[in-house]
């Protein structure tokens, strides 16, 4: 596609429930970033891929947070037994190489209820 | 590790008035610097950067951001705004070397008629 897409745009669901969350970047683009922004906060960093190899998982809030890429494609995210401190937008990012323009999804809104 | 401070959350401004939305920078190494802007219901998207070269950086739309390695700054101008122009507008600085943007916390610039 034109851009970096993310799925569903929307997600509600019940505390204690796993949650997946996808990315597809645009094609080529070998880095890929997930950032959380809470409301009324900034982007918090949560993880980065080169390729499909995840070299900084720093960001990651908990051990219920994990996420995959399959080849230099597709992301998915995943939470589980979900939290109500889980809600927030979930933004997916990718760039042609390091340290240039990332560009982003429309995100994912999660909320947990 | 590097760090972005935008001291003003929000900033209301008159249509047609100068502004100036500030962003500094805490980094022990050379930095890549960024703009970027997120309309109402829209996603994320750069407004503009400084890679290297000019430290005076100017976007399509009017803006123009200043990199001033004394004063760890990248304040973000326009010397006459619009209605249009209202929007959340993030800092991001990405170190030479290291891989992930780190995003400030964002301004909310609001221009009144």
């Amino acid at each position: 596609g034109a851009g970096v897409s993310q799925s569903p745009s929307n997600k509600v669901t019940e505390k204690g429930k796993d949650v997946e969350l996808r990315c597809d970047p645009i094609s080529g683009h070998t880095a890929l970033y997930w950032y959380r922004q809470r409301l009324g906060q900034g982007l918090e960093f949560l993880i980065y891929f080169q390729g499909n190899s995840a070299p900084d998982k720093s960001g990651l809030p908990s051990d219920r947070f994990s996420a995959e890429r399959t080849g230099e494609s597709v992301s998915t995210l995943t939470i589980q037994r979900t939290q109500q401190e889980d809600s927030a937008v979930y933004l997916c990012a990718s760039s042609p190489a390091v340290s240039t323009e990332a560009f982003f999804g429309q995100g994912t809104r999660l909320t947990v209820v | 590790a590097q760090s972005v401070t935008q001291l003003d959350s929000q900033v209301p401004v008159f249509e047609e008035a100068p502004v100036e939305l500030r962003c500094n920078y805490s980094s022990s190494v050379s930095v890549y610097l960024f703009w970027y802007v997120q309309y109402p219901n829209q996603g994320l998207q750069l407004l503009l950067k400084y890679l290297s070269g000019s430290t005076l950086v100017e976007s399509i739309n009017g803006f123009e951001a200043e990199f001033n390695k004394s004063q760890t700054s990248f304040h973000l101008r326009k010397p006459s705004v619009h209605i249009s122009d209202t929007a959340e507008y993030f800092c991001a600085v990405s170190e030479r070397g290291s891989y992930i943007p780190t995003f400030g916390r964002g301004t909310s610039l609001i221009v009144h008629p």
